[in-house]
């Protein structure tokens, strides 16, 4: 069965420290490893796809990485506007599978 | 990136009544939507996948009588909680599938509130 353990569960940074977020995943035949950022009360906005071990996306502040196990999603120089819960998800054979997400606060 | 547009943001129904949530990929053609339910911070749980022109495949333990999942076009699934209950007060938040690719695309979520 395909798994996604994010960590760490809350994450409170000060304006400007980066710092990493951790997907670890277990996956039969990955297709493609997701990241999403969700606000409060609103639906999943789609940040990156990494579909191969030794991947890279940028996006502003953020990078996302992907090794055969897990993923990191790097937050460099962050701002308070970062701030929202970033959720993993891996698309196997069958269903995308979500990681129960890591809720980051940047100070400011 | 992709839109997926979700109506109405928020609903309050009373306990016994029905309620249909509309949700539609805006600028591409979805053969493939999902229904997903999200609790208070909890991640989200899939609840069915819906196919254009066929009937719907539901997650384990979701009452395919209570959830009535249509997807009659390329562009708009809907999803009706028939008589519902205070329980079935959540966040339902629908998704489509790139049809060239593997992601998906959210909608902006539905508040359903049961009195």
């Amino acid at each position: 069965e395909d798994q996604v353990t994010q960590s760490p569960e809350a994450l409170r940074l000060q304006e400007g420290e980066s710092s990493s977020l951790n997907c670890s995943y277990t996956v039969s035949g990955l297709r493609g490893l997701f990241w999403y950022r969700q606000d409060p009360g609103k639906g999943p906005e789609f940040l990156f796809t990494l579909y191969s071990a030794g991947e890279e996306k940028e996006k502003e502040r953020l990078k996302a990485t992907l090794t055969k196990k897990e993923s990191f999603l790097h937050i460099t120089a962050p701002k308070p506007e970062d701030s929202a819960t970033y959720l993993c998800a891996v698309k196997g054979a069958q269903k995308l599978v979500f990681g129960q997400g890591t809720r980051l606060t940047i100070n400011p | 990136g992709a839109v997926v547009s979700q109506h109405p943001s928020w609903v309050i129904c009373k306990s016994g009544t029905s309620v249909k949530i509309e949700c539609r990929s805006l600028d591409f053609q979805a053969t493939t939507m999902f229904w997903y339910r999200q609790f208070p911070k909890q991640s989200l749980m899939l609840m069915a996948t819906s196919n254009e022109g066929s009937k719907a495949t539901y997650e384990q333990g979701v009452e395919k009588d209570k959830f009535l999942i249509n997807h009659a076009s390329l562009t708009l699934s809907t999803l009706t909680v028939t008589s519902a209950h205070p329980e079935d007060s959540s966040f339902y938040i629908c998704s489509a599938r790139d049809p060239a690719a593997y992601e998906q695309y959210f909608g902006p979520g539905t508040r359903l509130t049961v009195t």
